[in-house]
């Protein structure tokens, strides 16, 4: 059984389109995140909800929206991609945001804007 | 800000050989630390983590590392590589007092040579 999923694996669009990548874990915890991968491999993150609540915001353009309908799932919505949007998005869940503890990681969405 | 170094961007070694991978962290705190693998078009496999108590930590496929706090290291360590320790490797630290938010190194190319 998949712990973290993400759909699509691999995605492929023009510069300034819209396109969503959507993340959901079974694992029951009650936090998720979206890390960004770049070419160079170097890996950051983004947005961390727990409980459906925003508690991690890093310096990430406001074109990058994520949403999360329940604990369970939280989709990143990127608006206007531009190319330095290409990339590897890895989600990822733990059991809280809020003490430290272990992420367990999905199989990451490789973006690629042309 | 806490910040994670991986002083070898690129390891190259035969089967067999000896590995170490250095890991250090700026923060004086207490931290939690991990090693995380990544093959080659795969997703992140966490090695081993610390959390607390000995400092010495064992993971999966004969890797260990240790955790020294006057160094602010963890450094990563396998007696004898083989073919298939082909990755990339991170070290990743997160920090009480914050939300649990892993910094990451820039990894270390690891290509092992039968």
């Amino acid at each position: 059984d998949t712990a973290v999923s993400q759909t699509p694996k691999y995605l492929v669009t023009q510069m300034g389109n819209d396109k969503s990548i959507k993340c959901e874990q079974n694992l029951g915890h009650d936090t998720m995140y979206w890390y960004k991968q770049d070419s160079k491999k170097f890996l950051k993150i983004m947005f961390s909800y727990n409980n459906k609540e925003l508690i991690i915001n890093e310096t990430v353009p406001n074109r990058f929206s994520p949403k999360s309908p329940d604990k369970a799932h939280l989709n990143l919505h990127i608006n206007s991609l531009e190319l330095g949007d290409s990339a590897v998005y890895f989600c990822a869940s733990s059991p809280t945001g809020l003490a430290l503890n272990e992420q367990f990681f999905g199989p990451g969405t490789r973006l690629t804007v042309l | 800000a806490q910040s994670v170094s991986q002083h070898n961007h690129h390891v190259i070694l035969s089967e067999a050989a000896s590995l170490e991978l250095g890991c250090n962290y700026s923060y004086g705190g207490t931290v939690n630390l991990f090693w995380y693998v990544q093959y080659p078009g795969q997703h992140l496999q966490l090695l081993l983590k610390y959390f607390s108590g000995d400092p010495l930590v064992k993971g999966i496929k004969g890797f260990e590392a240790e955790f020294i706090k006057s160094k602010f290291s963890f450094n990563l360590r396998k007696p004898s590589v083989q073919w298939s320790d082909t990755a990339e490797y991170f070290c990743a630290v997160n920090a009480l007092g914050g939300y649990n938010k892993l910094i990451f190194g820039a990894g270390t190319r690891l290509a092992v040579h039968p």
